[in-house]
């Protein structure tokens, strides 16, 4: 496609549900990272891909969060036990290159949880 | 730490106007900077970016100017319409870390 997807773009679970949000970057890009942005605030680094490099997970902000990326292209971000301080946006970004180029957003998937 | 921040939550000005968002950041290390612009229901869209090594780089109708002096960056858009009205955010990326760290943002208002 021609920018960032993201699906679902809204999700509603129960409090000790586990959650799949999925991200499909721009073609060829090689950098693939993961936001989380609660209402009226900035944006909080989560995880970074980077080709066949291990992930950069330091912004994980606990052990129920997870992401994988498959083929170097899609990445699933897994909440596992959602609560309800999980809820927010998550923003998907790609980049082309090595860590110094603009990385480009997706539209977000909006997390509730109840 | 490190952080970066705004100085103003909202701003509000006539259309017509110049806008001046400005953008405090603590890392001198830092040596990549961009401002992203975010309207409601959307992911930031990348506006203007700056490196360490430059004080100024202009685009359409926006300016960056970067003071590494006093760790400050400022985005200046001229003539602003209704169309720039968004929440603002400054980044900073430090070498080769690719981690962008975000300021809180500041909400640009335009009164037609």
């Amino acid at each position: 496609g021609a920018g960032v997807s993201q699906s679902p773009s809204n999700k509603v679970t129960e409090k000790g549900k586990d959650v799949e949000l999925r991200c499909d970057p721009i073609s060829g890009h090689t950098a693939l990272y993961w936001y989380r942005q609660s209402l009226g605030q900035g944006l909080e680094f989560l995880i970074y891909f980077q080709g066949n490099s291990a992930p950069d997970k330091s912004g994980l902000p606990s052990d129920r969060f997870s992401a994988e990326r498959t083929g170097g292209s899609v990445s699933t971000l897994t909440i596992q036990r959602t609560q309800q301080e999980d809820s927010a946006v998550y923003l998907c970004a790609s980049e082309y290159a090595d860590r110094t180029d603009t990385q480009y957003f997706g539209p977000g998937t909006r997390l509730t949880v109840l | 730490g490190e952080s970066v921040g705004l100085h103003l939550p909202t701003l509000s000005v006539q259309e017509g106007d110049n806008s001046i968002i400005n953008c405090a950041y603590s890392n001198s290390a830092s040596d990549y900077f961009i401002w992203y612009k975010q309207e409601s229901g959307k992911g930031p869209q990348f506006i203007i970016d700056i490196r360490s090594n430059m004080d100024k780089r202009q685009g359409q109708r926006v300016t960056v100017l970067l003071n590494k002096t006093v760790k400050h960056l400022s985005l200046q858009i001229a003539a602003t319409q209704p169309g720039d009205s968004a929440v603002y955010f400054c980044a900073e990326n430090m070498g080769n870390t690719g981690k962008l760290i975000f300021g809180q943002g500041t909400t640009l208002q335009v009164k037609p």
